[in-house]
């Protein structure tokens, strides 16, 4: 399978606790973009990368959250100090920029986290 | 008021049936137009992209896009139970690459 994973696909932790998930994107894509959905709702942007660099982050994405592509390729999210209202459907995506050319955004499965 | 606004249903009809799902959104900067299927506890799935206004078919699948009223609409025809799931609007535009989604219609198909 050739598309987004995402793993772990599910995570329960304590509040307090430190989370990290993890994002490998379709291979030659050099976007990749991080949401949080919650139940009943779209996804709502996070951030997003081209390559290595961090280009946007959402004011949703409070100093406890990071994020990181170190090689442009895999990134990593981590939540520090969780708390309920953390838990969400933490959703990665890809895409290909393409010059003159469209950007369309490909999802991986979803990392669903519950902060008891 | 929310930037994209979608009934969230459900919406039930009998198999066979056309389907017809909306978005209306308020920022005329939006130029991309998209349509993801997402099955319970499972990420979204691209359906349909459009640039600018105009229709796209694909298979039992076509999008319209009136950009001079602000709103989106996905057809699908001859309905199946498979069809059953939520489906999101997602609306971009230039200068960012972050996509504004709805909240999603639920769509049940019955047998």
């Amino acid at each position: 399978d050739t598309g987004v994973s995402q793993d772990p696909r599910h995570k329960i932790t304590k509040r307090g606790q430190n989370v990290t998930f993890r994002c490998d994107p379709i291979s030659e894509h050099n976007r990749l973009y991080w949401y949080r959905q919650t139940l009943g709702q779209g996804p709502e942007f996070l951030t997003y990368f081209q390559n290595e660099a961090q280009l946007e982050k959402s004011r949703l994405l409070s100093d406890r959250f990071s994020a990181e592509r170190p090689k442009g390729s895999f990134s990593t999210l981590e939540i520090q100090r969780t708390e309920q209202g953390d838990s969400a459907m933490y959703l990665c995506a890809s895409s290909l920029s393409l010059a003159g050319g469209t950007d369309t955004q490909y999802f991986g499965p979803g990392t669903r986290l519950t902060v008891l | 008021q929310k930037e994209v606004e979608q009934d969230p249903g459900p919406l039930s009809v009998p198999e066979g049936a056309i389907v017809s799902l909306n978005c209306t959104y308020s920022n005329s900067a939006f130029q991309y137009f998209m349509w993801y299927r997402q099955y319970s506890r499972k990420g979204p799935e691209l359906l349909m992209y459009t640039y600018s206004s105009g229709n796209k078919e694909d298979g039992r699948f076509t999008a319209q896009v009136d950009k001079s009223s602000k709103y989106i609409s996905l057809f699908i025809r001859d309905s199946q139970p498979s069809d059953s799931a939520t489906y999101l609007c997602a609306l971009g535009s230039s200068g960012t690459y972050k996509y504004i989604f709805g909240t999603g219609t639920r769509l049940k198909v019955l047998a």
